[in-house]
């Protein structure tokens, strides 16, 4: 079964890039999305097919996705970027979830 | 803008069905490329999505879960809902309703679900 695997954490200082990876089979022919999730909140789709953001969200998130990995970069992190970071893809129309890294902001 | 509410028992005991519904307010939910779909996330853990379906009817369930699960709608009440038969303690997770079929660009709140005697 197709799956997707993120780190667990990733730290980061303000004002520097994160970058968070998904790696999964050939993910470079499907379309990735990513979901920001802060806690005791629901998910925020943050870019979907690949690289595309949805109105209302930040331009310093931005997407990539080529080969085996996708990849979500933070430019100029800041605090309230600290959360949980969900990327997801679909497979013969099953929607499979990484399982989610925590970004950290030191 | 488009809002999704669930509701539903927060608490299921083992072997039963859980049931909960999502109402759709801000917008149609027959409209256009309408899929509504469910998610659920482990205390703790990531989300694992376990259907969706078109406004029209069709569903398509996680495989995992297709013996157990049946996603339905009634678009005279803008509400979709789940049933998710013979449920363990393994059942126990936040559900959330969202919109999309591939990807998710709205939300509800979530409820949590605990499968207990």
């Amino acid at each position: 079964s197709f799956e997707l695997t993120q780190p667990p954490s990733v730290s980061v200082s303000p004002g520097q890039t994160a970058s968070i990876t998904c790696s999964g089979d050939k993910l470079g022919d499907k379309y990735a999305c990513w979901y920001q999730q802060k806690p005791g909140q629901s998910p925020v789709l943050l870019i979907y097919q690949d690289n595309n953001r949805p109105s209302g969200i930040p331009e310093r998130f931005s997407g990539s996705n080529s080969g085996n990995t996708a990849t979500l970069t933070i430019s100029g992190t800041q605090s309230i970027d600290e959360a949980d970071y969900y990327c997801q893809a679909w497979d013969s129309t099953t929607v499979v979830f990484g399982g989610g890294t925590r970004l950290t902001v030191l | 803008q488009v809002q999704l509410q669930e509701s539903g028992p927060g608490l299921v005991k083992p072997s039963q069905t859980l049931s909960l519904t999502c109402t759709v307010s801000g917008g149609s939910i027959s409209s256009g490329n309408s899929y509504w779909s469910w998610i659920r996330q482990h205390p703790g853990k990531g989300l694992e999505w376990i259907g969706y379906i078109y406004y029209s009817g069709s569903t398509y369930y996680n495989p995992s879960l297709k013996s157990r699960v049946t996603i339905s709608v009634d678009t005279s009440k803008k509400q979709f809902s789940l049933k998710l038969s013979s449920v363990t303690a393994a059942d126990t997770a936040v559900y959330y309703c969202a919109r999309g079929q591939f990807t998710f660009d709205r939300w509800g709140r979530g409820t949590r679900v605990t499968v207990s005697s």
